[in-house]
């Protein structure tokens, strides 16, 4: 079993939809949780971190993350052709990332 | 500005060969990071560096020899390329070991061997 999972997707929405993004894991001494997003070609771009359970908004983005259940989403509210790219999300381990394998996310406008 | 660079974004090469990429991070950062980006996108840390001092050494083939001349440049060398290093190198870099979980990554070395 993977330290974390995540669905590979890919995802098709229209444009303006509001997207969930999941990540679960097993290993429970994770404290910090990210979101990067990549464009095709391109490096990851950070887009968030939590620290801990909870939620953090940046603008159309969500972050939660539910540490009794292992689970962690983005959500993307009014969702834009922009926003189409694969979405890792990552979780720290002694001064490492551990990366999920990436959901495709499609917009369509 | 960018932030973190790579040389050279592409690469071919053949299976034998030695071969070298180079990073850059002009961003004042402690802690540099190599990784391993494979065909079905899953990203896999392969070396860190902190202030020039190996901390993280993956289980990562022999024939990978990372080196940091200073604290801005991580250098990554490969040599007896096989078919299996086919893949998508990048450089990351955080402030510092404590803040691993705000990486900026460089836009990444394709490595084709053949």
């Amino acid at each position: 079993q993977k330290e974390v999972e995540q669905d590979p997707g890919p995802l098709s929405v229209p444009e303006g939809a509001i997207v969930s993004l999941n990540c679960t894991y097993s290993n429970s001494a994770f404290q910090y949780f990210m979101w990067y997003r990549q464009y095709s070609r391109k490096g990851p771009e950070l887009l968030m971190y939590t620290y801990s359970s909870g939620n953090k908004e940046d603008g159309r983005f969500t972050a939660q993350v539910d540490k009794s259940s292992k689970y962690i989403s983005l959500f993307i509210r009014d969702s834009q052709p922009s926003d189409s790219a694969t979405y890792l999300c990552a979780m720290d381990s002694s001064y490492k990332l551990i990366f999920g394998s990436g959901t495709r996310l499609l917009v369509r406008p | 500005d960018t932030a973190v660079s790579q040389t050279p974004k592409y690469l071919v090469t053949q299976m034998g060969n030695d071969k070298s990429i180079k990073c850059e991070q002009n961003l004042g950062h402690d802690t540099m990071y190599w990784y391993k980006q494979d065909s079905k996108k899953f990203l896999k840390i392969m070396f860190s560096y902190n202030n020039k001092e190996l901390i993280i050494n993956e289980t990562v083939p022999n024939r990978f020899s990372p080196k940091s001349p200073d604290k801005a440049h991580l250098n990554l060398h490969i040599n007896s390329l096989e078919l299996g290093d086919s893949a998508v190198y990048f450089c990351a870099s955080s402030q510092d070991l404590a803040e691993a979980y705000e990486q900026y990554f460089g836009p990444g070395t394709r490595l084709t061997v053949t």
